[in-house]
């Protein structure tokens, strides 16, 4: 079984630039998740699909960042513009089920954004 | 406030030893409690899940423990590797309409051969 892939790996911007985060979740989840981990820290949830409705994007910074899963599948995180606090490693995630559900969340290997 | 407390913050022990890592939560209401395991530049990795009646669920050298009356769990690893070494964060969920998953902060476990 193929795992959450998120692309791409690594990306160094400069401030007030456009950044954009692709993730294709493992098939057949309908979960898909949008984290922001910091140094140390664990990850916060920006945003929480189920299929391709946002259930939940209560802490996602709507002047400057939107995501869009079109087709309930694979989905895309923008940061337009990028400020200097945006530089952190943005987590995917997708489960089989609901947020409080048994179904673990499986993790992509996230993107290192630093904003220089 | 739901919130998921963690300890000790950092750890360092020579391979082989045993080491236990604390979390305590005031999430409610609670669904269950996973331990995941985020190896450097990787992201985090299902170990145990524990639900309301599960006291303990171990995973190889991995045992986790639950006491949902205190809200306390630990992660007891046994005869620690150099693959031990990374984070380990405490997940717990709730079963509120906003179906929350809190995350801890983590504890780093450095292993020193």
């Amino acid at each position: 079984e193929a795992g959450v892939v998120q692309s791409p790996r690594y990306k160094i911007i400069e401030k007030k630039q456009p950044v954009a985060f692709w993730c294709n979740p493992i098939s057949g989840h309908n979960t898909l998740y949008w984290y922001r981990q910091n140094l140390g820290q664990g990850p916060e949830l920006l945003i929480r699909y189920e299929n391709e409705e946002a259930v939940d994007d209560s802490q996602l910074p709507k002047d400057r960042f939107s995501a869009e899963r079109l087709k309930g599948v694979d989905s895309t995180l923008k940061i337009q513009p990028a400020e200097l606090g945006d530089s952190a490693v943005y987590l995917c995630a997708s489960s089989l089920g609901a947020g409080n559900s048994n179904s673990p969340l499986h993790f992509g290997n996230g993107t290192r954004l630093t904003v220089t | 406030k739901n919130q998921v407390e963690q300890s000790p913050q950092s750890l360092i022990i020579l391979e082989g030893k045993n080491c236990t890592l604390q979390c305590n939560y005031t999430v409610s209401p609670f669904s269950n409690l996973r331990w995941y395991k985020q190896d450097t530049g990787r992201g985090p990795v299902s170990l145990t899940i524990m639900t309301f009646s599960e006291n303990t669920k171990s995973n190889g050298r991995y045992t986790a423990t639950l006491d949902a009356d205190t809200k306390q769990s630990s992660l007891h690893i046994t005869a620690s590797q150099l693959s031990d070494s990374a984070s380990y964060i405490c997940v717990v969920s709730s079963y509120s309409s906003a179906s929350k998953i809190i995350f801890g902060s983590g504890t780093r476990l450095s292993i020193r051969p």
